[in-house]
């Protein structure tokens, strides 16, 4: 079945600082979102991105579906983007998202 | 307006004991998901309803079981509490094409269980 990795598991950065999140998937899928999971647990929602490149703000994000990974770039990081960030796939055909197992974010003032 | 709701928040019972969950999706919505999320972060698809019918289904032991009402709502309920049942669970929901859709979801707050 399909396999989600996230990587780094985990990251450590200087507020102010530059990041990217990585997400690779191991078969095609047709829907791919991000997540943030804030230190009080809620699931936010980042982008719905099962191709090509968005921007919101400080974020963006790009999935190169045929290359099967999709990247989270944070730029001028803050304090308040600390938490984890979950990637979820899903194949064609398909009800069933998998979830990546995390990039554990923290930002330091 | 809150889009997706979970009821209750927080939820502290005795092992052996039988609870519910309720989730209620005010976005006009036709699939709800529940998932759970273990102690280590690990998110897991359970149960999916799409039009109030079953669509997935998940290793789940029988004692978890979904019902839904309407195309809004989404229960779950447990029997006979585990203390491994103790876990934060969200409900979730999208809006589907045919023929499985590309409907992005949307999640509750979640509702952390604790078994004692």
């Amino acid at each position: 079945g399909i396999q989600v990795e996230q990587s780094p598991p985990d990251l450590i950065l200087q507020e102010g600082a530059n990041s990217t999140l990585r997400c690779n998937f191991s078969d095609s899928v047709n829907n791919l979102q991000w997540f943030h999971q804030n230190p009080w647990g809620q699931l936010i929602n980042l982008f719905y991105i099962p191709s090509g490149t968005k921007q919101n703000g400080r974020l963006s994000a790009t999935t190169v579906a045929t290359e099967r990974y999709s990247l989270l770039y944070i730029s001028s990081s803050q304090t308040t983007d600390s938490g984890v960030y979950f990637c979820a796939v899903r194949y064609s055909g398909t009800y069933k998202y998998i979830f990546g197992t995390g990039t554990r974010l923290k930002v330091l003032a | 307006d809150t889009a997706v709701s979970q009821t209750p928040k927080y939820l502290v019972t005795q092992m052996g004991n039988d609870k519910s969950i309720k989730c209620e999706q005010n976005l006009g919505h036709d699939t709800m998901y529940w998932y759970k999320q273990d102690s280590k972060k690990f998110l897991k698809i359970m149960f999916s309803y799409n039009n109030k019918e079953l669509i997935i289904n998940e290793t789940v032991p029988n004692r978890f079981s979904p019902k839904s009402p309407d195309k809004a709502h989404l229960n779950l309920h447990i029997n006979s509490l585990e203390l491994g049942d103790s876990a934060v669970y969200f409900c979730a929901s999208s809006q589907e094409g045919t023929a499985g859709g590309v409907g992005e979801q949307f999640f509750g707050p979640g509702t952390r269980l604790t078994v004692l």
